[in-house]
């Protein structure tokens, strides 16, 4: 496509069910990032792939949240267990490949999730 | 711990003026910048960039400084235009690794 989609643009969903995020990165681009925007705050780096593998998960706030590739493409990010404070934007972002040079990150439009 | 600052949350500017825009970092290993745009309902669009051996890049309508001694990057934008009303991020890239470490923003409104 040309351009990262994200889908739903919005979700709310009730508190203690699970939620799944979808991203479609640019076509061509190795490397997808997710990020959360809370009310604010500035966007807080969860996940990184390359290819279909997540060298870094550092960023994930807790054991509830989850993510995955397939096909070096599509990533789904799966919260579970969904509380208020997961009440965010969250922002998926791919890049050409690896690497602080290895491009710039362009970002999807977000999903706005609301836990109530 | 905020490695990134963007202290002023907004900022309001005439048509025609200059915008300043100021980001603080406390990493001295940060060793690339980058300011992103954003508008409501939408995701960040990227803007311009330094290299941290750089002191200044120009793309245009915007320009990025660089001063790091003082740990201090700043963009400006001139002219300003009202379609240049957004919310910018700063973003600092840590030596030898990918995260992009984004400060919280700093609303532009450019009044005709």
């Amino acid at each position: 496509g040309a351009g990262v989609s994200q889908s739903p643009s919005n979700k709310v969903t009730e508190k203690g069910k699970d939620v799944e995020l979808r991203c479609d990165p640019i076509s061509g681009h190795t490397a997808l990032y997710w990020y959360r925007q809370s009310l604010g705050q500035g966007l807080e780096f969860l996940i990184y792939f390359q290819g279909n593998s997540a060298p870094d998960k550092s960023g994930l706030p807790s054991d509830r949240f989850s993510a995955e590739r397939t096909g070096g493409s599509v990533s789904t990010l799966t919260i579970q267990r969904t509380q208020q404070e997961d009440s965010a934007v969250y922002l998926c972002a791919s890049s050409l490949d690896y690497g602080a040079l290895g491009g710039t990150q362009y970002f999807g439009p977000g999903t706005r999730l609301l836990v109530l | 711990d905020q490695q990134v600052k963007q202290n002023s949350p907004s900022l309001s500017v005439q048509e025609g003026r200059i915008s300043i825009l100021n980001c603080d970092y406390t990493n001295s290993m940060f060793d690339y910048f980058l300011w992103y745009k954003k508008y409501p309902a939408e995701g960040p669009t990227f803007l311009i960039s330094i290299s941290s051996i750089k002191d200044k890049n120009e793309d245009g309508r915007f320009t990025v400084f660089l001063n790091k001694s003082a740990k201090h990057l700043s963009l400006h934008i001139v002219p300003s235009q009202p379609g240049d009303s957004a919310v910018y991020f700063c973003a600092a890239i840590p030596s030898g690794t990918y995260k992009y470490i984004f400060g919280t923003g700093t609303r532009l409104k450019v009044l005709a």
